[in-house]
């Protein structure tokens, strides 16, 4: 089955250390997007991805880094510079048609930093 | 700036209650519109989606959703919620070359 797979679900982590949380589509996607979820806030863009070897910043990209080495994968790092980090993370893939299909969600990554 | 507003954060309802969720944005020109849901455990998932035509539009478990140009408003509607209908429901609206960009989301519960 065709889909996005986000490991680990849950994470824990120390203040001050980096973490990275994968992503990985086997859709074909072109377009790779994380999305953080917090209790009333819906989800707000971190970075996207519409190609290989580039990506943009999305509304809340400080404190995170991305890279796009390969089609299927989209990992995020989450550095010691984020000041709230402690959240759900979501990762989607659409393809690169300006918003015409839906995006596909992972079922998500929850850290936990204390 | 293109934002998504959705008027409520909780419900509570009833079974056999009717249902309706609001949902307004602030793009101009054309735009798509989405209502994704996620039920507890679960991923996110589309419900339905507008792009252009009939605006009133049917999704998936008996969901609509009416698109109204003049109040920039697409919202989410169902005559009879069930328990299983407890989730939390996020529209999303993209326009151009813009990404997508959610809703607050609203929290339902269906009590039985």
């Amino acid at each position: 089955d065709g889909g996005i797979t986000q490991s680990p679900k849950y994470l824990f982590r120390k203040e001050g250390q980096n973490v990275t949380l994968s992503c990985e589509q086997n859709l074909n996607h072109d377009a790779m997007y994380w999305y953080r979820q917090d209790p009333g806030q819906g989800l707000r863009l971190i970075y996207y991805s519409q190609i290989v070897n580039d990506f943009q910043k999305g509304d809340i990209a400080e404190g995170y880094s991305v890279s796009r080495e390969k089609k299927e994968s989209f990992p995020l790092t989450v550095t010691s510079a984020q000041k709230n980090p402690t959240a759900f993370y979501l990762c989607a893939s659409s393809p690169l048609d300006r918003g015409n299909s839906p995006l596909h969600f992972g079922n998500g990554t929850r850290l936990t930093v204390t | 700036a293109q934002s998504v507003s959705q008027h409520n954060h909780h419900v509570i309802l009833s079974e056999a209650a009717s249902l309706e969720l609001g949902c307004n944005y602030s793009y101009g020109g054309t735009v798509n519109l989405f209502w994704y849901v996620q039920y507890p455990g679960q991923h996110l998932q589309l419900l339905l989606k507008y792009f252009s035509g009939d605006p009133l539009v049917k999704g998936i478990k008996g969901f609509e959703a009416e698109f109204i140009k003049s109040k920039f408003s697409f919202n989410l509607r169902k005559p009879s919620v069930q328990w299983s209908d407890t989730a939390e429901y996020f529209c999303a609206a993209i326009s151009g070359y813009s990404t997508l960009t959610f809703g607050k989301g609203t929290m339902l519960l269906v009590s039985p």
